[in-house]
């Protein structure tokens, strides 16, 4: 069955670090992978997008690499803030209508 | 842009009774919008894709009597919890996408936490 899987639950790095969140999937062959950010009490938000085609998109301090031979995605965020700490998913598509599958997210804490 | 709500943000029934969640697009047209549930330190999980005009898709699981759902314009979803339990209590996110490209982001409501005594 198809699996979507964050390689730990908590990350938490000292501000000004690079912090690097996983997305590893099974049995999928995805044409695209989005991550999110979810706040507590909070619906998510959209950060980025990353088609097959694509090894790398960068947003501001954001990266995402996409690795469909490992069938890894990994998001980096550079020169970390304390704003940054929030939980990411990674969603991938599933089916029709832009059906989207989440993983669990990893909660990132900043620490000043 | 790409504004979604939610209304309630939170509600508290008693069981037995009906809850209704209100999910609008406000500065776009949206056919298809996704409702959700998650539980406390959990994924995202999807229940239905709903489409305007048409009858929502419910995933495997997700009893259909039980969650009625309403997409009555492009800009409206609903979401109407029946006979609410205390096992129903979570927290309810519904997502849209403008327009149909297959690579559309969701843009997701700000939740609605019930909670069922």
């Amino acid at each position: 069955s198809q699996k979507i899987e964050q390689n730990s639950e908590a990350l938490n790095i000292q501000e000004g670090k690079t912090a690097t969140l996983t997305c590893n999937y099974t049995n999928y062959s995805p044409a695209y992978l989005q991550w999110y950010r979810q706040d507590p009490g909070r619906g998510p938000v959209f950060l980025l997008l990353i088609r097959e085609n694509e090894k790398e998109k960068r947003k501001e301090r954001l990266k995402v690499t996409f690795d469909t031979t490992l069938k890894q995605s990994l998001f980096h965020i550079t020169a970390s803030q304390p704003a940054d700490s929030a939980t990411y998913l990674c969603a991938l598509p599933t089916g029709a209508n832009s059906k989207l599958t989440f993983g669990k997210g990893i909660t990132l804490s900043v620490r000043p | 842009g790409a504004v979604v709500s939610q209304h309630p943000s939170w509600v508290i029934c008693k069981s037995g009774t009906s809850v209704k969640i209100e999910c609008r697009s406000l500065d776009f047209q949206a056919t298809t919008m996704f409702w959700y549930r998650q539980f406390p330190k959990q994924s995202l999980m999807l229940m239905a894709t709903s489409n305007e005009g048409s009858k929502a898709t419910y995933e495997q699981g997700v009893e259909k009597d039980k969650f009625l759902i309403n997409h009555a314009s492009l800009t409206l979803s609903t979401l109407t919890v029946t006979s609410a339990h205390p096992e129903d209590s979570s927290f309810y996110i519904c997502s849209a996408i403008p327009g149909t490209s297959g690579y559309n982001e969701q843009f997701f409501g700000p939740g609605t936490r019930l909670t069922v005594l």
